[in-house]
């Protein structure tokens, strides 16, 4: 089955120590994206990529960096975790254009120590 | 800006009964999605809906789009334990390939 892949579900780090999160699709998809989600809160859009365009949301902290290195794969850099970061990270794919509809991966958990 | 208010935020019902969440939102837009969330896990996509009048069933769902109010609807009948989730509207932003969600209606479906 077509499907969002993320890896890992669950990430454990230190704070200050740089962590990757992976994102992987089979859909062939164009746009891939990066949300933030909180507890008891909306997802939060962090980036995405059009094919290779990258666009960055505003207030996105510059401690979050992404790569998208072929049209399957995606990966979110947090180059010095936080306590604050500590999140579910949700990775979603979409055709982009007319029809928006987003698809979305697993989730990685991420706790910061 | 694109802002979008669900209500209720907190939702506790009994099985058997009706109820209705609502999405509004403030500019125009023809694409909504309904997303359902449980514990722990994902964002699971329910409805697309695409035009004015739109009206898309699974189950005991039904959701629909009035493009001129700026409004979605979710309805859920004769609720079961199951549907117990978190439900977000997303509207498409138009122009981009981002969506707006509102803050999602947390459901509680009672024995």
């Amino acid at each position: 089955d077509a499907m969002v892949i993320q890896n890992p579900r669950y990430q454990v780090t230190q704070f200050g120590k740089p962590v990757t999160l992976s994102c992987s699709q089979t859909l062939n998809h164009n746009v891939m994206y990066w949300y933030q989600q909180k507890s008891s809160q909306a997802p939060k859009l962090l980036f995405h990529y059009y094919d290779k365009d990258f666009n960055n949301e505003a207030d996105t902290p510059d401690n979050f960096q992404s790569r998208r290195p072929n049209t399957s794969f995606c990966f979110l850099d947090i180059r010095s975790p936080g306590l604050g970061d500590a999140a579910m990270y949700l990775c979603a794919t979409g055709l982009g254009g007319v029809y928006n509809e987003q698809f979305f991966g697993p989730g990685t958990r991420l706790t910061v120590l | 800006e694109l802002k979008v208010e669900q209500n209720p935020l907190f939702l506790s019902m009994q099985e058997g009964k009706n109820y209705t969440i609502y999405c509004n939102y403030s500019t125009t837009s023809d694409r909504l999605y309904w997303y359902r969330q449980d514990p722990g896990k994902s964002l699971e996509s329910l409805f697309v809906l695409l035009s004015n009048g739109a009206v898309k069933q699974e189950g005991r769902l039904m959701a629909s789009l009035d493009t001129k109010a700026r409004l979605s609807t979710l309805h859920i009948t004769a609720a079961v334990h199951d549907l117990s989730a978190t439900y977000f509207c997303a509207v498409d932003l138009g122009g981009s390939e981002k969506l707006v969600f509102g803050k999602g209606t947390k459901l509680t479906v009672n024995p």
